[in-house]
């Protein structure tokens, strides 16, 4: 089993439509979870970090956590084309400072 | 204010060579961090600076590779000798202060190794 696991996409949805990305982690410790944007050619990018259960809002970026679950999401309100890239989900786990990614989600704006 | 800085962008070397990257993280940034992603996988934590001290290198391949941070600035990744499966990208990060703080990521050096 994968620490961090994402499904690779591609996930496609037209503008103006939720894009919904989705993550698990292994590790039930774990207290920092980030989703990261990246461009193809570009370096990671953090748009959204969260902490404690429920969820963070920032514009029209929505992260949901579950620890329980062991389940992290983000929402990406009004899709943009722009918004096309591959999104990462990070968690920093117990017992190091080490930051475990995930494979990363494709996702597709379709103008 | 400068972000994270890689040098080189590319490099493409032989089996059996040397090749040294350089980061430079973003001035007063304490916490300095590698990263590789290998072609189709995810990437990878290989090892955390606090200032010149590794706090963590739980994530380095192996004893081809050594990092360096003389100084607590710049930082060297060196492989020595360099495999195919070295190919990768490798990325450097930097943070202010560690756990919840923003890393910053590098432009990355894309290493080549035939």
């Amino acid at each position: 089993q994968k620490e961090v696991e994402q499904n690779s996409g591609p996930l496609s949805v037209p503008e103006g439509a939720i894009a919904s990305l989705n993550c698990t982690y292994s590790d039930r410790g774990s207290q920092s979870f980030f989703w990261y944007r990246q461009y193809s050619g570009k370096s990671p990018e953090l748009i959204m970090s969260i902490y404690s259960n429920g969820d963070k809002e920032d514009g029209r970026f929505t992260a949901q956590l579950n620890k329980a679950s062991q389940y992290v999401s983000l929402l990406i309100r009004d899709s943009q084309p722009s918004d096309s890239a591959t999104y990462l989900c990070a968690v920093k786990g117990t017992g190091g400072f080490k930051t475990i990614f995930g494979a990363g989600t494709r996702l597709f704006v379709k103008a | 204010e400068a972000g994270v800085t890689q040098f080189p962008s590319h490099s493409v070397i032989e089996k059996g060579q040397t090749v040294t990257l350089r980061c430079d993280p973003i001035s007063g940034h304490d916490n300095l961090y590698w990263y590789r992603r290998v072609m189709g996988k995810e990437i990878k934590f290989l090892l955390h600076f606090v200032k010149e001290s590794k706090q963590d290198e739980s994530g380095m391949p192996n004893n081809r590779f050594l990092a360096e941070r003389t100084g607590g600035t710049y930082s060297t990744l060196k492989v020595q000798p360099a495999e195919l499966e070295d190919s990768g990208v490798y990325f450097c990060a930097s943070s202010l202060t560690d756990f919840t703080d923003t890393q910053y990521f590098g432009p990355g050096t894309r290493l080549t190794v035939l």
